[in-house]
């Protein structure tokens, strides 16, 4: 089984509607940290969570909300998605004190 | 500000072929330095690192060597594979970095039969 799983890994959506894209890992690890991907620009940190009680902003934050429901558990919602919304994403988590991190299979997301 | 360059992909070689992708790098402080690699559907894992000047990380038969006189982490691999087609990309990281992890672009490597 994968370590660290993302739900859905397929979504299109209309512009508007408010969405949530889900995270759950079995590593243990403490932080956890969600990106978006698009082509050209690499990897861009949208949040990320030293622990259940520690939310901080990434570099592109704007439009973007985050709960940290458990220690396994990290949902990134978009609360009025708007097409240029429209990316790859992705979790990953990371032990306490260790850069390396684990990486989702990565969640699609149309926004039309 | 920190930053990553990588060299623009798409970069198209034969099997057996030697790879070089070059990147460079900007930190304040001492950043460790990574590799990952993304294949075809999946996610990023971690491919190789280095945490301290001339350190050589290995994997695969990929290297990449620290070296903090040129800020550079060049990965390479002497002859390579079908099955190393993916996106490869560079990532320093120093504490000062949290927040705004750096990863390149990404350069995305095919290798033809």
């Amino acid at each position: 089984d994968a370590d660290v799983t993302q739900t859905p890994r397929n979504r299109i959506t209309k512009t508007g509607k408010r969405i949530m894209l889900e995270c759950s890992q079995t590593k243990g690890h403490d932080r956890m940290y969600w990106y978006r991907q698009d082509p050209g620009l690499g990897l861009r940190l949208i949040y990320y969570s030293f622990d259940v009680k520690d939310i901080n902003k990434g570099e592109i934050s704007d439009g973007y909300s985050v709960s940290r429901q458990a220690q396994a558990k990290f949902s990134l919602s978009l609360e009025s998605a708007i097409p240029n919304q429209t990316a790859l994403y992705f979790c990953a988590t990371s032990p306490t004190g260790s850069y390396e991190q684990y990486f989702g299979p990565g969640t699609r997301l149309t926004v039309t | 500000g920190d930053s990553v360059t990588q060299m623009e992909g798409p970069v198209t070689l034969s099997e057996e072929a030697f790879l070089t992708i070059n990147c460079t790098y900007t930190a304040t402080g001492y950043p460790s330095l990574f590799w990952y690699v993304q294949y075809p559907g999946e996610g990023l894992q971690l491919l190789l690192k280095a945490t301290k000047a001339d350190d050589k990380g290995s994997n695969k038969g990929f290297e990449a060597t620290y070296r903090k006189e040129t800020t550079s982490f060049h990965l390479e691999k002497g002859s390579v594979q079908v099955s190393d087609s993916a996106v490869y990309f560079c990532a320093p990281m120093t504490t000062d970095s949290w927040g705004k992890f750096q990863f390149g672009a990404g350069t995305q490597v095919v290798v033809t039969p």
